[in-house]
């Protein structure tokens, strides 16, 4: 069955320092992907989205990576500060139904 | 004002009882969704809709039913409540020109005693 997998537990970094999120997904061959930030409370908030033949996506202090051959993706905030401080959310289509469907997230906190 | 709106905020009811949350969007999108969100599991889909004549049942649909009333507003009722059923709740909105990225409504938290 198709899958998607996030780091469950949390990532706790420095402020100023690059944050690494990773994403991976089974029996996938997503055309793109898709991140969010969600916080504590509130409905989740489109970031980036990255197709399968780009390597890189950039967006200020964030990039992404898709690689499919690894089935993939890595995100990442460079010169990270406490308002950082998100769960991220990775999201596929779903093969042949044209709906996304949601990794669990990893929550990020960036310490002072 | 937001673009998708979701009422009531809060909610909390017994077992057995029928509630309704409701979803209002501006965005003009014709395709809206409605999923749920317990900690560690994520964002599941219980209904989507990609036009007012078409309801779709996404991977969590028993104990639950959808009403989408116009093009702008879309329900969804459980019709008899029970405790697992405590979650919060998100509606949202897609474009399918815009690779299907969802806004997500500000969510609705259920408590069902």
């Amino acid at each position: 069955s198709q899958k998607i997998e996030q780091n469950s537990e949390a990532l706790n970094i420095q402020e100023g320092k690059t944050a690494t999120l990773t994403c991976n997904y089974t029996n996938y061959s997503p055309a793109y992907l898709q991140w969010y930030r969600q916080d504590p409370g509130r409905g989740p908030v489109f970031l980036l989205l990255i197709r399968e033949n780009e390597k890189e996506k950039r967006k200020e202090r964030l990039k992404v990576t898709f690689d499919t051959t690894l089935k993939q993706s890595l995100f990442h905030i460079t010169a990270s500060q406490p308002a950082d401080s998100a769960t991220y959310l990775c999201a596929l289509l779903s093969g042949g139904y044209n709906k996304l469907i949601f990794g669990a997230g990893t929550r990020l906190a960036v310490h002072p | 004002d937001a673009d998708v709106t979701q009422t009531p905020r809060n909610r909390i009811t017994k077992t057995g009882k029928r509630i309704m949350l409701e979803c209002s969007q501006t965005k003009g999108h014709d395709r809206m969704y409605w999923y749920r969100q317990d900690p560690g599991l994520g964002l599941r889909l219980i209904y989507y809709s990609f036009d007012v004549k078409d309801i779709n049942k996404g991977e969590i649909s028993d104990g639950y039913s959808v009403s989408r009333q116009a093009q702008a507003k879309f329900s969804l009722s459980l019709e008899s409540a029970i405790p697992n059923q405590t979650a919060l709740y998100f509606c949202a909105t897609s474009d399918p020109g815009g690779y299907e990225t969802q806004y997500f409504g500000p969510g609705t938290r259920l408590l069902v005693l």
